[in-house]
């Protein structure tokens, strides 16, 4: 079942703050946090992994809470490279990724 | 610096024809995954395989579509006859299995005329 993410899409200033959201209808075992630019090939930012925990790379950090089945990715201070579309992949006990339909962020100076 | 490679990058093709897609994962990786990208559909799995054997390939259209993986250095997945709605971008993705995460190639354009 599809992840749904939330909101489908965002604009910015340069130096705000966003939080994009990922949520399931099924139990996870874990979360992966995707970036994707224009014409070019997903990005791994991170791995969220069952025990509720919080991880971070730079400004970008992330939460998974499992008993809600949900994920959230945090963007502080958000920079002008941050733009792209961001996706949730979710594995859902097949050890194959489930990916929602993508938040598109755009970063305006 | 390790990547998944894939070609060709982009490819035109008419209607009917058939198209081959290649992927060399990541050394050491023993999974592969194939996904297909459109503007409507988003990220679709077609297929997958684990230390070369197809482990999942519901996503994909079995009429026209096949995977497979010869050796553990190459992938191919074939589309014969290709069809218009066959346009879209193809990625390949390989990790190291378990619940690890996965790593994508550039991606084929396909263009079905």
């Amino acid at each position: 079942q599809q992840p749904v993410q939330s909101p489908q899409a965002v604009i910015l200033r340069e130096g705000e703050d966003a939080v994009i959201n990922c949520s399931s209808s099924k139990a996870l075992y874990s979360v992966h946090w995707y970036r994707q630019k224009h014409g070019e090939a997903p990005v791994f930012l991170m791995i969220l992994l069952k025990g509720g925990e919080q991880k971070g790379h730079e400004k970008i950090s992330a939460s998974f809470n499992e008993k809600k089945q949900q994920s959230s990715l945090y963007l502080t201070a958000s920079q002008l490279s941050y733009s792209g579309t961001y996706f949730c992949g979710t594995d859902q006990g097949a050890q194959k990724l489930v990916f929602g339909q993508g938040t598109r962020l755009t970063i305006n100076p | 610096d390790a990547r998944v490679t894939q070609t060709p990058r982009h490819k035109v093709t008419e209607m009917g024809q058939e198209v081959t897609m290649r992927c060399q994962p990541i050394l050491g990786h023993n999974t592969v995954f194939w996904y297909r990208q459109t503007m409507m559909q988003g990220l679709e799995l077609l297929a997958y395989f684990r230390n070369r054997a197809p482990l999942d390939d519901s996503g994909m259209p079995k009429d026209r579509f096949s995977a497979e993986m010869p050796d553990a250095t190459l992938a191919t997945l074939k589309i014969q006859p290709s069809e218009p709605r066959d346009s879209a971008v193809y990625f390949c993705a390989s990790g190291p299995g378990g619940r690890e995460t996965q790593y994508f190639g550039p991606g084929t354009r396909l263009l079905v005329l």
